[in-house]
């Protein structure tokens, strides 16, 4: 399995601001994505982050809220901008790799925690 | 649009029951995974379940699929205390992008 790192781990922040958050792989992956889990709830897909192009956003998400990197194969940031309460909740890359079984799995990183006050 | 529909939401059983938690999706996918998450944890993989009949099982817990039925799932037999977290099961499509179910709510009571 990879080992997955986001930085920050939490972070308190205030209305109107912006937080970019980090997604660090152990080994190079060919997918990797981020989620959004609002609290008590499911995670649902913000966007694919494809490495040398534009992220793919999934619908009800847009570019200029949600900007998102992927320099390389191992790295990506996603940028929560001019942020609002409703911002709060846990925010997940994950990556996929290939497994033991040589098919696709999917891991999650720990999870960037964010509260907008 | 994908759906993806777990039962029980909340479920409180006591150690040593059996019980199964379903997983129903309404589009075809060959490819189903069940996640563990721990309260103020990330997602822990539990299974990956790769096509129609996968049987999968580790401990206490086994993971079927049938993608005919559309219907994933996940059996907890002699439950014991450790099992207590939120289970989840993802249909994955096309990119390898994952649709979660809403998640069950496991409470194993001694």
């Amino acid at each position: 399995s990879a080992v997955i790192s986001q930085k920050p781990s939490r972070d308190i922040c205030q209305r109107g601001t912006s937080l970019t958050i980090q997604c660090q792989v152990d080994s190079q992956v060919t997918m990797m994505f981020w989620y959004r889990q609002q609290p008590g709830q499911s995670l649902t897909l913000i966007a694919t982050a494809n490495q040398g192009s534009e992220a793919t956003y999934e619908s009800g998400f847009v570019i200029d809220k949600f900007p998102i990197s992927r320099p390389n194969l191992t790295f990506s940031t996603l940028t929560v901008s001019n942020m609002s309460p409703e911002d709060s909740s846990i925010y997940l890359c994950s990556v996929s790799p290939i497994g033991p079984s040589g098919r696709y799995e999917q891991f999650f990183g720990p999870g960037t925690r964010l509260t907008v006050l | 649009e994908l759906k993806v529909e777990q039962n029980p939401l909340f479920l409180s059983m006591q150690e040593g029951k059996n019980y199964t938690i379903y997983c129903n999706y309404s589009t075809t996918s060959d490819r189903l995974y069940w996640y563990r998450q721990d309260p103020g944890k990330s997602l822990e993989s539990l299974f990956v379940l790769l096509s129609n009949g996968a049987v999968k099982q580790e401990g206490r817990l086994m993971a079927s699929l049938d993608t005919k039925a559309r219907l994933s799932t996940l059996h907890i037999t002699a439950a014991v205390h450790d099992l207590s977290a939120t289970y989840f099961c993802a249909v994955e499509t096309s990119g390898s992008r994952l649709t979660f179910g809403e998640g069950t709510q496991l409470t194993v009571n001694p």
